[in-house]
This record gives structure tokens, sequence and C-alpha cells, in this order.
């Protein structure tokens, strides 16, 4: 089955314990991004990636870091989780536009983390 | 000025209704437009992708309006199975950087 693969679901920490979530797709996809949500602000994108070795911040990249060394692979780590970053955060993944066609990207379930 | 925007209901229809959401988007140079769903504390799922020509899939036909910046999305023949949020989606600098509406939320009822 075609998926984006969050891990994990559910996370609380402390502040200031380096973490990381895992994201994974199976779909072969050029394109990967992190974004969070919050009540209120909608998704906000965090960083992007256009393929290995190349990624990007988007709009609220502070307190964040990712890397793509695979392309299935794009973790999101957090160096020293702070409570504003308590969030629900999703990891997606898109092919490269081609002509005339818009994919769009197939979002993981979501990571619900909680920062104390 | 928010870079999308959306009115974020909720809308209150009765099943059977027809529903349309209005999204508008402030850079001009945007150049990919996506409808997605959301239900609640799920992920969001592709609804549709807007072209300029318009585009219809079963119930739902969304249009995209370059000139006055918006995108637009109507339901017909509403279900109760419709009620989520709907997200507005708008591409810049290419397509990876998406920017997203904070939501239009829908009721459908019996």
């Amino acid at each position: 089955e075609a998926q984006v693969t969050q891990n994990p679901r559910y996370l609380i920490t402390v502040t200031g314990k380096k973490l990381t979530v895992t994201c994974s797709q199976n779909m072969n996809h050029e394109y990967m991004s992190w974004y969070r949500q919050d009540p209120g602000l909608g998704l906000r994108q965090i960083y992007y990636s256009m393929n290995v070795e190349v990624t990007d911040k988007g709009d609220v990249p502070e307190g964040y870091k990712v890397s793509r060394k695979e392309k299935r692979n794009f973790p999101l780590i957090l160096e020293s989780p702070s409570p504003n970053q308590t969030s629900l955060y999703f990891c997606a993944s898109s092919s490269r536009m081609k002509r005339g066609t818009n994919y769009g990207y197939t979002f993981g379930s979501g990571t619900r983390l909680t920062v104390v | 000025r928010k870079e999308v925007e959306q009115d974020p209901g909720p809308f209150n229809v009765p099943e059977g209704a027809t529903v349309a959401f209005n999204c508008t988007y402030s850079n001009s140079a945007s150049q990919s437009f996506f409808w997605y769903r959301q239900d609640c504390r799920k992920e969001p799922k592709l609804l549709m992708s807007v072209y300029s020509s318009g585009n219809e899939d079963g119930r739902f036909t969304a249009q995209l309006n370059r000139a006055s910046q918006y995108i637009s999305l109507l339901i017909r023949d509403s279900k109760l199975s419709d009620s989520a949020t709907y997200l507005c989606a708008v591409a810049r600098l290419g397509f990876q950087k998406l920017v997203f509406g904070t939501g239009t939320r829908l009721l459908v009822s019996p």
C-alpha cells in the first residue's frame, strides 16, 4: 500500500531532550515536507526537500533540523524541544510535478507532540 | 494579510444542499492550487487539484480565478459524510512550497 509513515504517533517529552520524528514513504517521491498544525494557525511548513541531500527552510524552521540522506526517509529533529513546539506534526511527500499535472502532497497520519 | 485566506465557518447545511467555499490568495505568482479535506485530528487528504480550466469530480467542482486571485470549491447534493474541514492550498516559488489556508468547516445535518 502506498503510504507515508510517521513514528511515533504520540510523544510526550521534557524540555531540552533531543528527539527525532521519523518519516518514510514507499512511493519513490522526490518531494518531501514537514508541517506543523496549530489551532487558529493552520498548517505551516517547517522544511521541505526536493530530493536527496536537497533541503530548504519553510515558513517556521526555527528549532528544527531535517536531513534527506535517502529518498524514502525525511526525519525531523528537535535538538532542544521547548513547550512552544507542542503541536501536531505532519510529514508529506509528492512526485515531481509533470507538465500540466499537479499531484499534491500525500500526508502521513501525524505525530502529536507534547513538550512539558 | 495572510497569504491564503478562508472563511473559517462553520457552514451548517442540510443534506442535499449545494455549498460553495472560496479561498483568496495574495501572491499573484502562485502556480499550483489544491483543495484538501481534513477530518478531525486526521491527516489532510487531497480532494482535487485546481486548474485554470476548472475541474469536476463527481459532486465536487473546483474553479480558479487568477484575475481576482481566488479559488472556489462547490459541493452539490451534500452528504453527511462531507462533514469535515476543507483546506485550500497554494504553491509559490515551485510546487514544494505549499501554503495552506486555515480551513473552512462544513457540517452537514440530516
